[in-house]
């Protein structure tokens, strides 16, 4: 079945260092590709999505590319902040059949001063 | 405007007894989702209503959890016999609808379940 790999964690960096985290896929389709993130005593919010191949999705400074021929869909952010602390989870969905989410198991990131 | 809403947002039971976790979905989205998410893990998907009928309950992982969405908007996850390893936070999510860009799952805080 589908399933999604995201790089262990937890991850620590200073502020304005430059972010990646890895997610990789296996799929039978083309999913679309997604990254949640869940701060602190929140509830998990969608950060950036793309749903075909070569698509970039992008928000809050944060990048993804929907790469097919590495079946990756890595973060980035070039100048991380203490507020981006959290944990990411990269997930996919197929657009064509079941409507669920399947999440990778997540990536704590911890931006210190 | 409002988010997805869950009620309780802790619950605390001895095992073998009856849990029901409520979801209130964003008013309009005609698309809820179930997802259990254990300590360290992503969440991993139960079931999916679209209006008021179950799409699919691949996830469901066993008789002792079921789900219902009577009219089309909040929807209730039922837990029999609860057992130790039911322990988890559970998730819903609501969609406007399953096509194009409106499948957007928008999540609600969770119920953290916890049996003892």
């Amino acid at each position: 079945g589908d399933s999604v790999t995201q790089m262990e964690g937890p991850v620590t960096l200073s502020e304005e260092a430059f972010l990646t985290i890895n997610c990789t896929y296996t799929a039978t389709g083309y999913p679309s590709l997604f990254w949640y993130v869940q701060y602190p005593g929140e509830g998990l919010q969608l950060l950036l999505k793309a749903t075909k191949a070569d698509d970039k999705g992008s928000n809050k400074g944060f990048e993804a590319t929907y790469r097919k021929e590495t079946t990756s869909f890595h973060l980035e952010k070039g100048s991380v902040q203490v507020s981006d602390s959290a944990v990411y989870f990269c997930a996919l969905s197929d657009p064509q059949g079941a409507q669920k989410l399947v999440f990778g198991q997540g990536t704590r990131l911890t931006i210190n001063p | 405007g409002a988010g997805v809403s869950q009620t309780p947002s802790n619950k605390v039971t001895e095992k073998g007894k009856y849990v029901e976790l409520r979801c209130d979905p964003i008013s309009g989205h005609t698309a809820l989702y179930w997802y259990r998410q254990s300590l360290g893990q992503g969440p991993e998907f139960l079931i999916y209503f679209q209006g008021t009928g179950a799409a699919d309950d691949s996830g469901l992982p066993n008789d002792r959890f079921f789900a219902v969405r009577p009219e089309g908007s909040v929807s209730t996850l039922k837990i029999q016999r609860t057992e130790r390893g039911d322990s988890a936070v559970y998730l819903c999510a609501s969609s406007l609808s399953t096509s194009g860009g409106r499948r957007t799952q928008y999540f609600g805080p969770g119920t953290r379940l916890l049996v003892l």
